[in-house]
């Protein structure tokens, strides 16, 4: 596609709930990135995959956030037992040789 | 790991008028400096960009100048407009990975007309 696409664009969810956020990247792009913005923050880096594997998860802040991307394209940002404290905007990104990072909309979050 | 701090975090000026953007950052094997402009409810967008091999670059309104000794770099705003405004994010990342980038807070930046 023309550019990062992200959905849903909205989700609101209880404590406690599973949650799955989907990212299709700019076609052609190898390397894909989570980042998470909180209100008033910049992005904050979550996981980084080139191709189908996750090249740096340092930024997961625990073990209920797991990502994958099986084919190398589209991937899904996972959260388990979600708590208020997830609520914030989960930014996909997908690169080129430039290092540019281009940004899907984004997915608000909403634990409630 | 990297650090990057940015100041102000708010800033008004009048249409017309220059708006400069600062930031620091901690580790000096970082190597690539992207500026990106984030729109109230939309995404983030690159507008410029500056690697270490250079101190300075244009593009029309829009400069950035890196002093690698001090560890800062900064956005100049020449001529602005009220569609400038918006938030601004300075990030710092290195080479083997330019992607994964350190973020700076943001700054708001308001145009006045």
């Amino acid at each position: 596609g023309a550019g990062v696409s992200q959905t849903p664009s909205n989700k609101v969810t209880e404590k406690g709930k599973y949650v799955e956020l989907r990212c299709d990247p700019i076609s052609g792009h190898t390397a894909l990135y989570w980042y998470r913005q909180s209100l008033g923050q910049g992005p904050e880096f979550l996981i980084y995959f080139q191709g189908t594997g996750a090249a740096d998860d340092s930024g997961l802040p625990n073990d209920r956030f797991f990502a994958v991307r099986p084919e190398g394209s589209v991937s899904t940002l996972k959260i388990q037992r979600t708590e208020r404290g997830d609520s914030a905007v989960y930014l996909c990104a997908s690169s080129g040789n430039t290092g540019e990072l281009f940004f899907g909309e984004g997915s608000r979050l909403t634990v409630l | 790991g990297e650090n990057v701090e940015q100041h102000p975090s708010t800033l008004s000026v009048q249409e017309g008028d220059s708006a400069v953007i600062k930031c620091t950052y901690s580790d000096s094997a970082s190597n690539y400096f992207p500026w990106y402009k984030q729109e109230l409810g939309k995404r983030p967008q690159l507008i410029i960009d500056i690697r270490s091999n250079v101190g300075e670059k244009k593009d029309q309104r829009i400069a950035v100048t890196l002093n690698k000794t001090a560890k800062h770099f900064s956005l100049h705003i020449t001529e602005t407009q009220p569609e400038d405004s918006a938030v601004y994010f300075c990030a710092a990342s290195k080479g083997t990975n330019a992607g994964k980038s350190t973020f700076g807070d943001g700054t708001t930046l308001t145009v006045k007309p």
